[in-house]
């Protein structure tokens, strides 16, 4: 079964816009990764941040961490045509990494 | 650094047969796991691995046998194909479970 979800399952925005995405998950965790898949490619980790942090930046990106909620947001500012992909959340359960089913994001011209 | 590489990039096998999905890295990692993507149902887990000598089973291991006789290699055998099991397969590395997992670039095996 999934540990982590994605929501929502797809987004279009124009480019310079701000896209936010979330992930929810069940059980507890050591942390939490967010991942990017271009098109046919394999995935690209961009952020890892762990379960006693808040928030972290990395670039045009902010992921933000509520444990009590079990949920965890990624924030791409500023969007460019180069964002258009796949982004998975990953979290972690006994020895194994989990991947939700992702949000498709794309951006307009 | 060549990361992690997965052969064949393609693949099309008859129902019943057998093959083997190949899989390496060159970053000296303990960890490696085997993932296959279907659309709409994310990546799940078939099996990994934490250390030459050690593979477990992840969500989906059923039709799937793993080994791990070096750190380096990590091949996913399918013993008899299934319509089932067409799907993008991908293999992945990290220097522990809970860090960055570096994916190669997948396989896409087509089972008819």
């Amino acid at each position: 079964s999934q540990q982590g979800e994605e929501d929502p399952q797809a987004l279009s925005i124009q480019e310079g816009e701000n896209a936010t995405m979330n992930c929810g998950y069940k059980t507890s965790i050591n942390n939490l990764q967010w991942y990017r898949q271009n098109s046919g490619r394999g995935l690209v980790h961009l952020i890892l941040i762990r379960s006693n942090e808040r928030e972290k930046h990395s670039g045009r990106l902010r992921v933000t961490l509520d444990t009590s909620k079990k949920s965890s947001s990624l924030l791409i500012t500023a969007s460019r045509a180069a964002d258009t992909a796949s982004y998975f959340c990953a979290t972690d359960r006994d020895d194994k990494i989990i991947f939700g089913k992702g949000t498709r994001l794309h951006i307009l011209p | 650094n060549a990361g992690v590489t997965q052969t064949p990039k393609f693949q099309v096998l008859k129902t019943g047969q057998s093959m083997t999905l190949q899989c390496a890295q060159d970053m000296n990692h303990e960890y490696m796991s085997w993932y296959r993507q279907d659309p709409g149902m994310g990546l799940r887990l078939i099996h990994y691995s934490v250390g030459a000598g050690i593979t477990d089973q992840g969500e989906v291991p059923n039709g799937y046998n793993v080994s791990r006789s070096t750190t380096e290699d990590f091949p996913l055998r399918l013993l008899s194909a299934a319509p089932s099991q067409t799907s993008v397969y991908f293999c992945a590395s990290s220097s522990h479970q809970l860090y960055e997992q570096y994916f190669g670039p997948g396989t896409r095996l087509t089972v008819t």
